[in-house]
């Protein structure tokens, strides 16, 4: 079966550009999670999505992040503007969605962001 | 607040040596527990996981886990280790929050084996 997918793979921008970030979860997957990751560091997670609705994100900075699920299949999270420190890898991961989060959680490869 | 560490980010063996990598969790209530590995150029992928039951867990490739409930600590071991086994290790922690469930992750451990 194919895995999650994500696009693009590496992004480079100059700080105050937008910038988008997709995802595709795995087929049947009703949870999907967008997480960051910093150099040295596990994942955070930004947000996470039980079909189309955003049941957390309270980690979101949504003075400049934003991310929609439209269909309830592929996401998109964008950043506008972006600052330096925004500079990390974008992780998508989706799951069944058993509840209570005991269902294994199957990520992308990322997206490589850079702000230059 | 909530937290999961990993007590060493960088470890070196041999192949054949054991292997142990340590997880604390800060939270007093009912969590579930996960190990994820990371190869070189590969996606994060799921080694074990503990739910309820046996608190010793086995996963892919030879890993296990132990739940020590009193100690809040869910340890990673293999008897042998490869040198297929260099990767980053993660441990994640699932437990009641906003919108039913938080998965918090550790700052990971990276192994290297050597040949």
């Amino acid at each position: 079966e194919a895995g999650v997918v994500q696009s693009p793979r590496y992004k480079i921008i100059e700080k105050k550009q937008p910038v988008a970030f997709w995802c595709n979860p795995i087929s049947g997957h009703n949870t999907l999670y967008w997480y960051l990751q910093n150099l040295g560091q596990g994942p955070e997670l930004l947000i996470r999505y039980e079909n189309e609705e955003a049941v957390d994100d309270s980690q979101l900075p949504k003075d400049r992040f934003s991310a929609e699920r439209l269909k309830g299949v592929d996401s998109t999270l964008k950043i506008q503007p972006a600052e330096l420190g925004d500079s990390a890898v974008y992780l998508c991961a989706s799951s069944l969605g058993i509840a209570g989060g005991e269902d294994e959680q199957f990520f992308g490869p990322g997206t490589r962001l850079t702000v230059l | 607040a909530q937290s999961v560490s990993q007590h060493n980010h960088h470890v070196i063996l041999s192949e054949a040596a054991s292997l142990e990598l340590g997880c604390n969790y800060s939270y007093g209530g009912t969590v579930n527990l996960f190990w994820y590995v990371q190869y070189p150029g590969q996606h994060l992928q799921l080694l074990l996981k503990y739910f309820s039951g046996d608190p010793l867990v086995k996963g892919i490739k030879g890993f296990e886990a132990e739940f020590i409930k009193s100690k809040f600590s869910f340890n990673l071991r293999k008897p042998s280790v490869q040198w297929s086994d260099t990767a980053e290790y993660f441990c994640a922690v699932i437990l009641p929050n906003t919108g039913g469930f938080k998965t918090i992750f550790g700052a990971g451990t990276r192994l290297f084996v050597k040949a």
